[in-house]
């Protein structure tokens, strides 16, 4: 079955360092792929996503292309900031959703 | 639209009594997927809804579990009897399924339930 293997954490960065998650994925046809974010208490929220081969997610200044061959969406932001300080999870969606397990990273002042 | 509702945010209840966590997903939505968080097993996939028909609910951990969804607009999810070990956050979310393609899945805040 199709599934998602994101790299564990935690994570831990200073402010302004470059943050990359990797995520690869298994999946028969071409899903579309996600990453969503979540802070303390909160539900899950789409961070950005890729519908198609080679496309680029892009949101909040995080970025994410679409690599069929390399079968990757990893996460990358270039100066992260404390407030994204949260977990984030990859997702693969052919017809029903699936999630990595999901890193924990925390960026200190 | 207001977002995937779910209610109550949060439950306690004794070990063996029933509980019932509520779902609306956003108007327009045909796919509803329940989720069960938990710091051991992290996001678990309960059950996926398509149309108000149950598609893939090999998630769903025991009989214990019971999940309906009467119309568009509300899913239930059903515990009983209850027991410790199903203390989790349960998440609900919905997104559209359709010929030209899905969009993602928006989630509800989710309800912390506490088993005691």
């Amino acid at each position: 079955g199709n599934s998602v293997t994101q790299m564990e954490g935690p994570v831990t960065l200073s402010e302004e360092a470059f943050l990359t998650i990797n995520c690869t994925y298994t999946a028969t046809g071409y899903p579309s792929l996600f990453w969503y974010v979540q802070y303390p208490g909160e539900g899950l929220q789409l961070l950005l996503k890729a519908t198609k081969a080679d496309d680029k997610g892009s949101n909040k200044g995080f970025e994410a292309t679409y690599r069929k061959e390399t079968t990757s969406f990893h996460l990358e932001k270039g100066s992260v900031q404390v407030s994204d300080s949260a977990v984030y999870f990859c997702a693969l969606r052919d017809y029903k959703l699936s999630f990595g397990a999901g890193t924990t990273v925390t960026v200190r002042a | 639209d207001a977002g995937v509702i779910q209610s109550p945010r949060h439950e306690v209840t004794e070990m063996g009594q029933e509980v019932t966590l509520r779902c609306k997903p956003i108007s327009g939505h045909n796919s509803l997927f329940w989720y069960r968080q938990t710091m051991m097993r992290g996001l678990e996939l309960l059950i996926y809804f398509n149309n108000n028909v149950p598609i893939d609910d090999s998630g769903m951990p025991e009989d214990r579990f019971s999940a309906k969804m009467p119309n568009a607009s509300f899913s239930t999810l059903k515990i009983q009897p209850s027991e410790p070990r199903d203390s989790a956050v349960y998440f609900c979310a919905s997104s559209y399924q359709g010929n030209l393609g899905n969009t993602e899945a928006f989630f509800g805040q989710g309800t912390r339930l506490t088993v005691v």
